[in-house]
């Protein structure tokens, strides 16, 4: 129940094109879902996060599509450029409360070919 | 500028070393947490602290312990380094209550031969 199932493992498309990944949880108690950016050679950065009471939520290319019936999320990146290529990481969690574990996917290797 | 810091970026240990990875973070952070990355398994939480002197288990513990002796520093004990304990290893902290905001620190590559 603790589990959060992230697909395709990795991922290639061209320059401008719209990579989607995405995520399936079982717990319906998660009410806050992150996304993080992995860069070669750096640590996770938090990117985008959703809460279940919307559907949609967009900064700049990057938007996250919420289905709460279906417990699924997906990412998706308008007009991808080669600086996107990362791994990226769905997670889910518990929002407030005293200390929450981040609960990851495991992870898509995207790769944005000029 | 946030900042989480790892002792070292690569580390080489042989079986059976007592290993320890250290973290400093300067966002005066209550929580810190260790991870571990590996490919096709993503991040696994291996401890966590949300306070001085403080420690929980997070999902795969074994063959690992942590200190926190201070709130800006959290190591991570590897006490008879083990190969299948070669990975990336991750630390990250965050405000309390606030965990889904975490900030990692650049990794430690850790080989054991």
């Amino acid at each position: 129940q603790q589990q959060v199932k992230q697909s395709p493992q990795s991922l290639i498309v061209q320059k401008g094109g719209i990579p989607i990944i995405n995520c399936a949880y079982e717990n319906t108690a998660f009410d806050y879902f992150p996304w993080y950016q992995q860069f070669p050679g750096k640590g996770p950065a938090l990117l985008i996060a959703i809460r279940p009471d919307v559907s949609e939520k967009k900064e700049g290319r990057f938007t996250i599509s919420f289905n709460k019936s279906a417990k699924q999320f997906s990412l998706h990146i308008m007009d991808s450029q080669p600086g996107d290529s990362a791994t990226y990481f769905c997670a889910a969690t518990l929002y407030g409360g005293a200390t929450n574990k981040l609960i990851f996917g495991t992870g898509t290797l995207l790769a944005v070919q000029p | 500028d946030v900042k989480v810091t790892q002792s070292s970026r690569y580390l080489v240990k042989r079986t059976g070393e007592k290993v320890f990875l250290e973290c400093v973070q300067d966002m005066d952070h209550e929580n810190m947490f260790w991870y571990r990355q590996d490919p096709g398994l993503g991040l696994r939480l291996i401890y966590f602290s949300y306070d001085v002197k403080m420690k929980e288990k997070g999902d795969i513990p074994e063959g690992y312990s942590v200190s926190r002796e201070k709130k800006e520093r959290f190591s991570l004990i590897l006490e008879s380094a083990s190969t299948n304990q070669t990975s990336m290893y991750l630390c990250a902290s965050s405000f309390l209550g606030q965990d889904y905001e975490q900030y990692f620190g650049p990794g430690t590559r850790l080989t054991v031969t």
